[in-house]
């Protein structure tokens, strides 16, 4: 059973480019999470997705961000015009739907270091 | 010891000695808790979590401790090994749904050989 899967690992775009980072969750996973991390910091909570739907985007930019999971395919997270200050590293996890108990335990992808020159 | 700056707060241990990372969580609401290790250039992996109705966890060498009171979380390390090295954080659910996590700052352990 493949893990979350980036990519790509590492992705280099000038100020004004466009960035698509693809995320492919665990196998009968169905809940998408993104988070950007700074160097030396903690994760920040972006998004949450599940198929075809947006959850809760209240930790995501108003402008230039996007994100989607859809029918088919993996989740994307697009950034408009990249500036440097976007430059971080930004992770996916996934897990399966809630159960009864309530939270269950989420798994991280390898993440992609977005680098913005 | 322990030293905090600009950069991560870093605990260093001998090889072999017990290790605890300490963190404070903020939403004295959040229900469910997480200890992720972190190596470099890797994504966070699970190490242990503990629900709001308990305050002690256990799992191989690592134990969960809670105490909902001052809002404080710790990790224990037993027989820290090498492979240990890694930046730690904590993690409170914020959501009523899902996994949205909100994570701590990170403390970053050094296992002296």
């Amino acid at each position: 059973n493949a893990g979350v899967m980036q990519n790509p690992r590492h992705l280099v775009r000038r100020r004004g480019q466009e960035a698509r980072l693809r995320c492919s969750p665990m196998k009968g996973h169905s809940h998408v999470y993104w988070y950007r991390q700074l160097p030396e910091e903690g994760l920040k909570f972006m998004v949450y997705l599940q198929k075809e739907n947006i959850i809760d985007e209240s930790g995501m930019p108003k402008e230039r961000f996007s994100a989607e999971f859809p029918k088919e395919g993996p989740s994307i997270l697009r950034i408009q015009q990249v500036v440097r200050g976007d430059s971080a590293a930004y992770f996916c996890a996934s897990s399966p739907r809630q159960g009864a108990a309530g939270n269950t335990e989420a798994f991280f992808g390898q993440g992609t270091r977005l680098t913005v020159v | 010891g322990e030293s905090v700056g600009l950069h991560l707060p870093t605990l260093s241990v001998q090889e072999g000695d017990n290790s605890i990372i300490n963190c404070a969580y903020s939403n004295s609401a959040s229900d469910y808790f997480i200890w992720y290790k972190q190596e470099s250039g890797k994504g966070p992996q699970f190490i242990i979590d503990i629900r709001s109705n308990m305050d002690k966890r256990q799992g191989q060498r690592v134990t969960v401790l809670l105490n909902k009171t001052v809002k404080h979380l710790s990790l224990q390390i037993a027989a820290t090994q090498p492979g240990d090295s890694a930046v730690y954080f904590c993690a409170e659910n914020i959501g009523n749904a899902g996994n949205m996590l909100t994570f701590g700052g990170g403390t970053r352990l050094m296992v002296k050989p």
